[in-house]
């Protein structure tokens, strides 16, 4: 596609709840990124891939959260047992190596209540 | 972890007029810098990005400056338009890292 699409754009659910958020990329671009971004700060990373595999999960908080990629095209963010804690926007990003600029998709804002 | 600060909060300007947002890193190793502008409910959007073998890139209205000596970068927008009102972003990256490390950003008003 033209840009690179995530959804749902909102997702509100309750607290222990299982939740996933799903990323289409750039076609053609092999690098995927999460980030999650909290009110008034600046994206803070979680994982990327390169390809099919996550090079580097450093960044996901705790085993609640956990993605995948499984044709290296689209990508999915899951995470279990929903905390208020999670609420943030979730951001993904692709780009055609690890080294260039990312371009963002316009983020999944979840809510846990 | 990656300290990446921006000096002000928050930024307004008259239209018209040339605007400079301002970013200390703090990672020597950093080489890869680039400058994002987010408006509410969208993503970042890459506005410039300039590599450390460099110390000045220019592109449309926009002018990234580089001082490695100071770890220091900034933005030049020439000419602010109403539409340049965001947030901007400056964001690191190593050669040895897998992420870009984000500042806090800037809130930048344009006045009409």
């Amino acid at each position: 596609g033209a840009g690179v699409s995530q959804t749902p754009s909102n997702k509100v659910t309750e607290k222990g709840k299982y939740v996933e958020l799903r990323c289409d990329p750039i076609s053609g671009h092999t690098a995927l990124y999460w980030y999650r971004q909290s009110l008034g700060q600046g994206p803070e990373f979680l994982i990327y891939f390169q390809g099919t595999g996550a090079a580097d999960d450093s960044g996901l908080p705790n085993d609640r959260f956990f993605a995948v990629r499984p044709e290296g095209s689209v990508s999915t963010l899951k995470i279990q047992r929903t905390e208020r804690g999670d609420s943030a926007v979730y951001l993904c990003a692709s780009s055609l190596s690890r080294r260039d600029g990312y371009t963002f998709g316009s983020g999944t804002r979840l809510t846990v209540v | 972890g990656e300290s990446v600060g921006l000096h002000l909060p928050t930024l307004s300007v008259q239209e018209g007029d040339n605007s400079i947002i301002n970013c200390a890193y703090s990672n020597s190793a950093s080489d890869y810098f680039i400058w994002y502008k987010q408006e509410s409910g969208k993503g970042p959007q890459f506005i410039i990005d300039i590599r450390s073998n460099m110390d000045k890139r220019q592109g449309q209205r926009v002018t990234v400056l580089l001082n490695k000596t100071v770890k220091h970068l900034s933005l030049q927008i020439a000419a602010t338009q109403p539409g340049d009102s965001a947030v901007y972003f400056c964001a690191e990256n190593m050669a040895t890292g897998n992420q870009f490390y984000f500042g806090t950003g800037t809130s930048l008003t344009v006045i009409p």
